[in-house]
């Protein structure tokens, strides 16, 4: 039972390097996140996608593109990336049929942009 | 703008010890309350999650409260033990319809043998 899966774990990067991080759940839901987590700031939400073929702007957007490929799959791309860009990168799924509406976290993936 | 936050952010109890972790947010209008388990270097774990029209709920050695009207939330752990030592996050839906949980910055917990 995978549940919310991330790829790659950990990158480095150099400053106007372009990547893609990954991300699939198992458990068909229609609704998924992507968020930041920097030190002393919490999650921040960067881009959701509410169901297949929708994707809609969070709290902090700027720098990131995202691509819902198919119900399963969620893609964050930084085209160009910087140094603020340095942070703990966490893809989330839910599904609001359910009576809980839980989120569910995949394991991150560290990126260092230097 | 709901804002979140989290007192204390840092707690270090012996083990046994029955303690409490406060998560306070600015506005009322939600549609629930989520706690969170973060282990360093890992993802987050659903530990609670509490609907709107809710007082509270149970997880084993796990109590979580919430009061909508004043903006508060608690999350009760009774008999703490070493494996309870991690970052408590709650999130607060906002009734936006889409889910879009704003975060606390968390309370690190450290229980001590």
């Amino acid at each position: 039972n995978a549940g919310v899966t991330q790829t790659p774990k950990f990158q480095v990067l150099k400053t106007g390097q372009s990547m893609t991080l990954q991300c699939a759940q198992d458990m068909n839901h229609n609704s998924m996140y992507w968020y930041r987590q920097d030190p002393g700031m919490g999650l921040r939400l960067i881009y959701y996608s509410a169901s297949e073929g929708t994707t809609d702007k969070g709290e902090v957007p700027n720098g990131y593109n995202v691509s819902r490929l198919n119900k399963r799959e969620f893609s964050l791309r930084l085209e160009s990336a910087a140094p603020s860009q340095t942070s703990v990168y966490f893809c989330a799924s839910s599904e609001k049929a359910t009576s809980s509406y839980e989120q569910y976290f995949g394991p991150g993936t560290r990126l260092t942009v230097t | 703008k709901q804002e979140v936050t989290q007192i204390p952010a840092a707690l270090s109890v012996p083990e046994g010890e029955n303690l409490v972790l406060n998560c306070s947010f600015t506005d009322s209008a939600i549609y629930n309350l989520q706690w969170f388990r973060q282990d360093p270097g890992k993802g987050l774990t659903s530990l609670l999650l509490i609907q709107s029209s809710q007082r509270e709920q149970t997880s084993g050695r796990l109590n979580a409260s919430l009061d909508k009207s004043s903006g508060r939330s608690t999350l009760y752990i009774a008999a703490s033990q070493p494996g309870d030592s991690a970052t408590y996050l709650c999130a607060v839906d906002p009734n936006t319809g889409f889910q879009k949980l704003v975060f606390g910055t968390g309370t690190r917990l450290l229980v001590s043998p």
